[in-house]
């Protein structure tokens, strides 16, 4: 079956740099989530998308922007990177009706 | 808010024996969904099983059973007949009803299987 796909697996990047990340929810998923886990941490809410608007918002910083397209997949935009960014970003998708939410690999992200 | 707690940051079981994690939370919804996700080293979240809170029968998954008890609001995760392969970080998550509802997860339990 096919899962969520998220890209880039891997990115580094230095402070103050611009980072990009696209996610590709599961076919005919309309929601994604994405959430941010440091070293050693469990995985924090980001934000939310339904049917291309955002639906709910945790704790993102104004840093960071994302949206969803018309084909739903999203993409997260980090803007000035700091140290503390350097995490795993987890794309997660899920169908409205279903309550279940299924995690893509994750982009590692080092901030240099 | 809803919080999500794991009390054992570590345990350990011997390959073949039984093993429960224990999950508590704390939430004023009526309704909601409970799941244990896994972590491997490969840090990919896989989903083990889920719980509807309106629904008083314990889910199952194979090797995996859940003891869910709604008034103490406690979720435990039940490992049966231990495997090498079980051994990864287990995060207990919360999520209450509605399009788009987020996961609140706990701080994970890492769980060692031992020959």
């Amino acid at each position: 079956a096919a899962g969520v796909i998220q890209s880039p697996r891997h990115l580094i990047k230095e402070k103050r740099e611009t980072a990009t990340l696209k996610c590709y929810p599961i076919p005919r998923h309309d929601t994604v989530y994405w959430y941010q886990q440091g070293p050693g941490q469990d995985p924090q809410f980001l934000i939310s998308f339904y049917e291309k608007m955002q639906s709910d918002k945790g704790s993102i910083p104004d840093r960071f922007s994302a949206q969803q397209f018309s084909d739903y997949h999203s993409e997260l935009n980090m803007s000035s990177l700091e140290l503390g960014d350097s995490a795993l970003y987890f794309c997660a998708s899920s169908l409205r009706g279903l309550q279940t939410q299924y995690f893509g690999p994750g982009t590692r992200l080092l901030v240099l | 808010a809803q919080t999500v707690t794991q009390s054992q940051p570590e345990m350990s079981v011997q390959e073949a024996e039984t093993v429960t994690l224990s999950c508590t939370y704390d939430t004023s919804e009526s309704d909601y969904y409970l799941f244990w996700y896994k972590q491997p080293p490969s840090r990919q979240m896989i989903l083990v099983i889920r719980q509807e809170a309106y629904k008083q029968q314990n889910a199952t998954e194979n090797r995996f059973s859940v003891n869910f008890q709604k008034a103490a609001k406690s979720f435990s995760l039940k490992i049966s007949d231990s495997q090498l392969g079980d051994a990864a970080m287990y995060f207990c998550a919360y999520r209450k009803t509605g399009t788009a509802s987020k996961l609140t997860f706990g701080t994970g339990t890492r769980l060692q299987v031992t020959l």
